[in-house]
């Protein structure tokens, strides 16, 4: 297994446009999380999957973001009408639900993808 | 009230001193608590967990739960340079904004 893996790696995207990212969980995890981090914060989180279902999202998050994880695999983040303030680090993560108690929900982080909007 | 609190940084200690690092929660229903580590430009990674009021040491490292008080503590033992870092408070699925640490030589 090769962890979390998130791409692109970096996105560079004009005001306005439409972005998409892509996350692949470590295959046994059934939980898949989006968090968004700038510099000097914490992850801010976005919303969470377990399989195909979005079981919760951000009240802060705009109409602007949406997630998806059709087949409880791989997930997308796109964000639509990028603004400058979209800028930032996204990170993708995954647990395992059925891992035992002693382990359960313990987040593994992909390396991220970064959006600069310019 | 955010979610999650953690005490301002940035925290300077020198090798081989204790690093202390607080938190506080804001929902009293919160059954997990955790503590990762975060490197400059790499991603959160477990340090440990904690769910249960008191203790719990992991090597170097000790979790304290206080839920009475939602307040949850990290104790770095004999800290070491590697342990520069930014270290991240989670409750649930919320983040803390994190303490940077520094270990000084």
């Amino acid at each position: 297994d090769t962890g979390v893996s998130q791409n692109p790696r970096h996105k560079i995207t004009k005001r306005g446009q439409n972005v998409t990212f892509r996350c692949d969980p470590i295959s046994e995890h059934n939980r898949l999380y989006w968090y968004r981090q700038t510099l000097g914060q914490g992850p801010e989180f976005l919303t969470y999957f377990q399989n195909e279902a979005q079981l919760e999202k951000s009240r802060l998050l705009s109409d602007r973001f949406s997630a998806e994880r059709p087949k409880g695999s791989f997930s997308t983040l796109e964000i639509q009408r990028t603004e400058q303030g979209d800028s930032a680090m996204y990170l993708c993560a995954s647990s395992s639900l059925t891992a035992p108690a002693s382990g359960a929900n313990v987040l593994t982080f992909g390396a991220g993808s970064r959006l600069t909007v310019l | 009230q955010k979610e999650v609190e953690q005490n301002s940084g940035p925290l300077s200690v020198p090798e081989g001193a204790i690093a202390s690092l607080n938190c506080t929660y804001s929902d009293r229903g919160s059954q997990s608590f955790f503590w990762y580590r975060q490197y400059s430009g790499k991603s959160p990674e477990l340090i440990m967990f904690i769910y249960s009021n008191g203790d719990k040491e992991d090597g170097r490292f000790t979790a304290q739960l206080n839920k009475a008080s939602q307040y949850v503590s990290l104790l770095i033992r004999d800290s070491q340079p590697s342990d520069s870092a930014t270290y991240l408070c989670a409750v649930r699925v919320s983040f803390g904004a994190g303490t940077t640490v520094t270990v000084r030589a």
